[in-house]
């Protein structure tokens, strides 16, 4: 167990129609990181919170947006959804942001558009 | 520019006997992390072994050792004495501020099979 909660595990949605994706970082985790795992596109890096402020974007779609909060629980929300953003959502979190602090991952979120 | 490169889409090994998965990077950055990270069949990502570019010494966590040659810029992760738990995804991940995210850089998986 890593220490880091997302809810749901498991989501079907219709295109078209959009859900939210909760995050529960490691407790003293400030970073908190979304990751979306699909079969023809790998891990992407989506974005990046620490402390409550955007660190760092990637590749996130205009479609999707996220925040953390001020208890450090971040969402990752996902609308007009299409069939192509069926995917494996993983958050993550670490202490801080330096490239030795280790980012430990959820178990992740599978959502299926249909 | 960051890169991370597996150029074993699949590896088998016979249960007990040790394993190498290979992983070369980039990156202009003098600082950064290596990582790997096994993902079995249910999904989750489970952190393994980290290794940091000015650590003299190779990573070692139980079983998993890393193998770092930095001139080569290789991250080699060696198994020992395999398991059939061993059988997953395994990927080879790199962070660094080169593109001032510090955020992970994957590689795209070796997929690893522990035959009995």
């Amino acid at each position: 167990d890593s220490g880091v909660t997302q809810t749901p595990k498991h989501l079907i949605t219709a295109t078209g129609q959009r859900v939210t994706l909760r995050c529960s970082p490691r407790s003293g985790d400030l970073s908190v990181y979304w990751y979306q795992q699909s079969l023809d596109q790998g891990l992407q890096f989506l974005i990046q919170y620490y402390n409550g402020e955007e660190r760092a974007k990637g590749n996130i779609l205009e479609r999707f947006s996220a925040q953390q909060f001020p208890d450090l629980h971040s969402e990752l929300n996902l609308s007009s959804l299409e069939l192509g953003d069926s995917a494996l959502y993983f958050c993550a979190s670490s202490v801080g942001s330096f490239s030795g602090n280790t980012i430990y991952f959820g178990e992740g979120s599978w959502l299926t558009v249909v | 520019a960051q890169k991370i490169t597996q150029t074993q889409p699949g590896m088998f090994v016979q249960e007990k006997e040790a394993v190498t998965l290979d992983c070369t990077y980039d990156t202009s950055d003098p600082s950064y992390g290596l990582f790997w990270y096994k993902q079995p069949s249910s999904g989750e990502m489970i952190f393994l072994i980290y290794q940091g570019s000015y650590d003299q010494q190779n990573a070692t966590e139980g079983r998993y050792s890393l193998n770092f040659q930095k001139a080569r810029k290789s991250a080699n992760l060696v198994i020992s004495a395999s398991q059939l738990g061993d059988s997953a995804m395994y990927f080879c991940a790199m962070r660094s501020s080169e593109t001032g995210a510090n955020n992970l850089f994957f590689g795209t998986g070796t997929r690893l099979t522990v035959i009995p």
